[in-house]
Parts: C-alpha cells; sequence; structure tokens
C-alpha cells in the first residue's frame, strides 16, 4: 500500500474552490487513489476514485499526473458543509483494506 | 444501495464488563469487513479484516483475545470488547467491501461511540 502525505489542514471562503494534494511517491502499479470524506462522529464516506488522468462525478474531480506520484483533490464552490476531514488512499484492488493517513482538515468559513 | 449500519450507534458500559457491536450490509453481500477505530483528533486505525466463515485477521498490537470478531454470515460482522476498560473507549467503525462492476469499493458504517466507565 502507498504511504500518503496530505497537508494537516487548510481553510477555505464559502463559494471558491479548493484544491488538495497528495503525494504518494511510492505508489505500485495496480494501485488506486481514493479520497474519503469524514464528518466529526460519522463513518468515512468514500468521495471519488482514480487511476490516471482526470476523474470527475457530481461531487468532485480527481487529478492524477502520469507518474501517479500525487493527485489533486478538487471540490467545486465549496459550502460551510464541506467542512470535514479529507483523506487520500492508495490500495490495491482486491482484498485489501484500507490504511489512513493524517487526512485533511478543510475548514470552510463564511 | 451499498448501506452498512451499525448497532448500536452508542454505548457506554461499566469497566469490566463487555459489549457486542453489529455491522451489517444491508443491501449486499459482503465476505469482507473490516474494524477500525478512532481516537479524538486522530484517524481510523485498522483493527482486524473479517473474512465470512473464518477466522479474524487481526493487525499487530490488536488483542484478539480482547476484541472478538464473528462473521457468521455474509451481511453481519459482530465486534465484542471483552472486560472493557476506560481506555477502551473510543469511535469503532466497520466497513464491507462491496465488488461493484470495475473497481471495489470498501462502504463504512456511521460508526459506534464507545464508553467504559
Amino acid at each position: 500500500l502507498a504511504k500518503t502525505t496530505q497537508p494537516i489542514s487548510m481553510d477555505s471562503y464559502e463559494g471558491q474552490e479548493v484544491n488538495i494534494t497528495c503525494s504518494h511517491n511510492n505508489i505500485a502499479t495496480n494501485d488506486y487513489i481514493t479520497w474519503y470524506q469524514q464528518f466529526p462522529s460519522q463513518g468515512p464516506r468514500f468521495i471519488i476514485q482514480g487511476y490516471k488522468t482526470k476523474v470527475t462525478n457530481e461531487v468532485a474531480s480527481l487529478f492524477i499526473p502520469a507518474d501517479r506520484k500525487s493527485s489533486t483533490l478538487s471540490l467545486p464552490r465549496v459550502s460551510l458543509s464541506d467542512t470535514a476531514v479529507y483523506y487520500c488512499l492508495g490500495r490495491a484492488s482486491g482484498n485489501t483494506p484500507l490504511v489512513f493517513g493524517k487526512g485533511t482538515r478543510l475548514s470552510v468559513i463564511a | 444501495g451499498a448501506v452498512v449500519s451499525q448497532h448500536p450507534s452508542w454505548v457506554i458500559c461499566k469497566s469490566g464488563t463487555s459489549v457486542k457491536i453489529e455491522c451489517r450490509s444491508l443491501d449486499f453481500q459482503a465476505t469482507t469487513m473490516f474494524w477500525y477505530r478512532q481516537f479524538p483528533k486522530q484517524s481510523l486505525m485498522l483493527m482486524a479484516t473479517s473474512n465470512e466463515g473464518s477466522k479474524a485477521t487481526y493487525e499487530q498490537g490488536v488483542e484478539k483475545d480482547k476484541f472478538l470478531i464473528n462473521h457468521a454470515s455474509l451481511t453481519l460482522s459482530t465486534l465484542t470488547v471483552t472486560s472493557a476498560h476506560p481506555e477502551d473507549s473510543s469511535f469503532y467503525i466497520c466497513s464491507a467491501r462491496h465488488r461493484l462492476a470495475g473497481a471495489d469499493e470498501q462502504f463504512f458504517g456511521p460508526g459506534t461511540r464507545l464508553t467504559v466507565l
């Protein structure tokens, strides 16, 4: 499993786009990059997953460069309800569990 | 779809008692479930991997005799904290692996907050 490094915290104003970058220098060839969101006293919620290039869904976009040593989660026009901890994880497909790093605590300010 | 529930959502118990936490996959079959523990302001820590019909695999440092895991069916795994002590107070989260077309996903339960007095 790839070890990931993220900023500990970020602040943003409402309506801005937020980009959270994660480093995973030793990612394995078969590892996917997955991002989860966690609110206080709740279980993590899947946001987005990708292998390379760009993936977009109704919640976020994920950018993964060709070398796959980093990835950027992009949240468009954040609101106060986006205040949460965001985890970047690398994992292989199959039966391997997700191993969480420290995550990035995003605070959205009005 | 892909909903995971936990019961109870919170529990308070006296030191020395045992507490059972249930994790259910409501609308899919989960051959593998995972148990995590999370202390305040910290990240999730994997405790064990639970496979249906077989013994759980525990992470290093997790006492298997203290944290009993049973995965008796494809939709239910239980974690029993035996002889609980105040240091076992934590947020316990389970997840279930669901094989979707083209990808594997882990879906998390809402968590169970255990407080041991």
